[in-house]
């Protein structure tokens, strides 16, 4: 299994401020996905991060509001850029590894007053 | 589009068997997954089950796959107090191990006394 390590765990910001979230993984891997869980709903993926190349977003995300870095193979950053309250969400990153299983950091959870 | 639905609530007595259950829509899917997600906690990967399978067992969890019906259930048996959590149901369309996962809303178990 795949050791993954977010920071911060949980935060409380303010409307208009920006967070990075770090993801760190203890293996080398290809591809990293970020993932935001809104309150009551289910994971709903904002993009898949690519070492070496721009990050590939899904519908109903951008990447001024979305950066994401990923400058090696074990390390990611999601910015929360210009945060408003509906972005209070847990951000979890993941990983693929062998047989298709996803392992998923413990989640940054994020409050926005 | 892709849609993975589950129903958000289930309560088992202790010592009794939960079943949990949910539909996808995608054809395509390759893997299907259920997830547990504990208070406070990250997603952990529970089982996993191909497509051309139609059951796996693995110690107290029993996957069953209806691929005509696009059904798939998760049988815990024996639920005790730690089962308690939300239970995600999850596909993957393609065959790519890099490909995204799609997420049902969770189902949450309660267990009564």
């Amino acid at each position: 299994s795949a050791v993954i390590s977010q920071k911060p765990s949980r935060d409380i910001c303010q409307r208009g401020t920006s967070l990075t979230i770090q993801c760190q993984v203890d293996s080398q891997v290809t591809m990293m996905f970020w993932y935001r869980q809104q309150p009551g709903q289910s994971l709903t993926l904002i993009a898949t991060a690519n070492q070496g190349s721009e990050a590939t977003y899904e519908s109903g995300f951008v990447i001024d509001k979305f950066p994401i870095s990923r400058p090696n193979l074990t390390f990611s950053t999601l910015t929360v850029s210009n945060m408003s309250p509906e972005d209070s969400s847990i951000y979890l990153c993941s990983v693929p590894r062998a047989d298709n299983e996803q392992f998923f950091g413990p989640g940054t959870r994020l409050t926005v007053l | 589009g892709e849609d993975v639905e589950q129903s958000l609530f289930l309560s088992v007595r202790e010592g009794d068997s939960s079943v949990i259950n949910c539909t996808y829509t995608d054809s395509s899917s390759t893997y299907l997954y259920w997830y547990k997600q504990e208070p406070g906690a990250g997603l952990q990967l529970l089982t996993y089950i191909f497509s051309n399978m139609d059951m796996k067992q693995d110690q107290r969890l029993t996957v069953l796959l209806n691929k005509k019906d696009k059904h798939l259930s998760l049988r815990i048996a024996d639920t005790q107090t730690g089962d308690s959590a939300i239970y995600f149901c999850a596909e993957t369309p393609q065959v790519d191990r890099d490909d995204k996962i799609i997420f049902g809303k969770g189902t949450r178990l309660h267990i009564l006394p």
